[in-house]
């Protein structure tokens, strides 16, 4: 029983470049987030998902897509890398019954 | 109004002492307020959680206090270890029982001196 993986755990990635990364949980959640770690300022919500086929937006989307075609999988794309994109990505799951998140161990993403 | 904001943002004590660390938000429409802690290198895991019709909530050496009417909750960390250095995380949930969203505080650095 994994949790929840993401790979990579780290790149590095010039201007303007495209790259995505990837989550799998195997918990069978229906919820799934992203989020972007940066020193000082806690955890932003990227994109989030309710279940197979449904996404929103959360604080910071600008920058980024993402698609939910199974319960499992919950990719975070970057088109055009920017430098402000230099952060620690977490994805994490929850079941929906408590406010518990499943945090996956991050990709750290660096944009040169 | 979405925002909870978490003070202080590095914290050194020494082994034994008290650890506090202060959240305040504005939404009172937040039911749920989890306490994360994240280890280098990891990420962050549930550590204790409480709702507001309670005021305190205690597990082992860790206990929340929460206020209502001030909006405000903190984290205490009796007899702090070295092993409890981390950085701790408040959050808030709205509708945590359906699609809840959480909202982090900016996190908090701890480092327990032996």
């Amino acid at each position: 029983n994994a949790g929840v993986t993401q790979t990579p755990k780290f790149r590095i990635l010039k201007i303007g470049q495209s790259m995505t990364l990837q989550c799998a949980q195997d918990m069978n959640h229906n919820y799934m987030y992203w989020y972007r770690q940066d020193p000082g300022m806690g955890l932003k919500l990227i994109y989030y998902s309710v279940g197979a086929g449904i996404t929103d937006k959360g604080e910071v989307p600008n920058g980024y897509n993402v698609s939910r075609s199974t319960t499992e999988d919950f990719p975070l794309r970057l088109e055009l890398a920017a430098p402000s994109q230099t952060s620690v990505y977490f994805c994490a799951t929850r079941t929906g019954n408590t406010g518990e998140l499943f945090f996956g161990e991050g990709s750290r993403l660096t944009v040169l | 109004q979405q925002q909870v904001k978490q003070s202080p943002q590095s914290l050194i004590v020494q082994k034994g002492g008290i650890s506090i660390i202060n959240c305040a938000y504005e939404n009172t429409a937040f039911d749920y307020f989890p306490w994360y802690q994240q280890f280098p290198g990891k990420g962050p895991a549930l550590l204790i959680a409480i709702r507001p019709d309670v005021s305190e909530k205690k597990e082992g050496r860790f206990t929340i206090s929460f206020n209502k009417s001030a909006k405000q909750f903190s984290l205490h960390i009796m007899d702090s270890q070295p092993g409890d250095s981390a950085t701790y995380f408040c959050a808030a949930v709205v509708g945590s029982g359906n699609t809840g969203k959480l909202i982090f505080g900016q996190g908090t650095t701890l480092q327990v001196k032996p």
